[in-house]
C-alpha cells in the first residue's frame, strides 16, 4: 500500500539553527500537509500546499517557517531559526484531489520527524 | 469554543467489552468526519470515515454521526488489549477549506 514517507526519523538541533523536515507524499496524491504534535498534546494543523502554493495556514505557521515542493516528489518544511519550543513531532501528511460538493478525502499520515532543540 | 473537543480519559474498558468514544465540534456546516488511532510515538493511522447522519460499521468498528446535535461516536466492540491507544476525532470545519482539524484525543486502556 502506497504511504507517506518521512526523514530523519529524528532531529536534534541547537536552537537558533536551520532545519529542513523532508517527505515524500503519496504519488497521486495533490494536496499535502504539515502538522505538529507536541509532547503529550493535540495533534496542530500548520500549512496545507496544493498547486504548488500554500492552500491555508494556521497562526502557528509564522515566519519562520516557509514550504517548497522542490520537485516533483519532495515536500519539505523549513524551521529558519528554531526555538525551544519548536521541539515536537512533526507529521506530513498527503490526501487525494478534493472537489466542492464531495466528500472530504482523509489525509494519510508519514512516520513523523521528531524534533528536538536545544 | 474548541473546533473539536473530546473527552481525554483515559476510558478503561475490561477486555470483550464495548468502548464507547465520543466528540463534538463547532462549526456547523461540517461536512467530514473521521476517526484515527494513534499508539503512543506513532503517526495517526486512518480508521474510519463518516459523511452522513446516521451509523457506519466496519468490522468491530461503529461510527456513528448526528449532524443536528454535531455530535460524532465510535464503539469499539469485543474490544482487544491491541486497541489501547489514543482515539482522535477529526472534522474538516468550513465547506471550501481543504484542512482537517483534530481534537485532543481520547486515551483507551483495553484490560486483559
Amino acid at each position: 500500500e502506497p504511504e507517506v514517507t518521512q526523514t530523519p526519523s529524528h532531529q536534534v538541533t541547537q536552537m537558533g539553527q536551520e532545519v529542513i523536515l523532508r517527505c515524500v507524499p503519496i504519488s497521486n496524491h495533490l494536496y499535502f500537509y504539515w502538522y505538529r504534535q507536541i509532547l503529550g498534546q493535540k495533534v496542530e494543523f500548520l500549512v496545507s500546499f496544493y498547486n504548488n502554493e500554500i492552500s491555508e495556514k494556521s497562526e502557528i505557521f509564522d515566519d519562520q517557517f516557509s514550504v517548497e515542493r522542490p520537485d516533483g516528489s519532495n515536500f519539505t518544511l523549513k524551521i529558519r531559526s528554531t526555538k525551544l519550543e519548536d521541539s515536537a513531532m512533526y507529521f506530513c501528511a498527503s490526501s487525494e484531489a478534493w472537489r466542492r460538493g464531495w466528500p472530504f478525502s482523509p489525509l494519510h499520515f508519514g512516520n513523523g520527524t521528531r524534533l528536538t532543540v536545544t | 469554543q474548541k473546533e473539536v473537543e473530546q473527552n481525554s480519559g483515559p476510558l478503561s474498558v475490561p477486555e470483550g467489552a464495548i468502548a464507547s468514544l465520543n466528540c463534538t465540534y463547532s462549526d456547523r456546516v461540517s461536512q467530514s468526519f473521521f476517526w484515527y488511532r494513534q499508539y503512543s510515538g506513532k503517526s495517526p493511522e486512518l480508521i474510519m470515515s463518516i459523511y452522513s447522519n446516521g451509523d457506519k460499521e466496519d468490522g468491530r468498528f461503529t461510527a456513528q454521526l448526528n449532524k443536528a446535535s454535531q455530535y460524532v461516536s465510535l464503539l469499539i466492540r469485543d474490544s482487544q488489549p491491541s486497541d489501547s491507544a489514543t482515539y482522535l476525532c477529526a472534522v474538516k470545519p468550513r465547506y471550501n477549506n481543504n484542512d482537517m482539524r483534530f481534537g485532543a484525543g481520547t486515551r483507551l486502556t483495553v484490560k486483559p
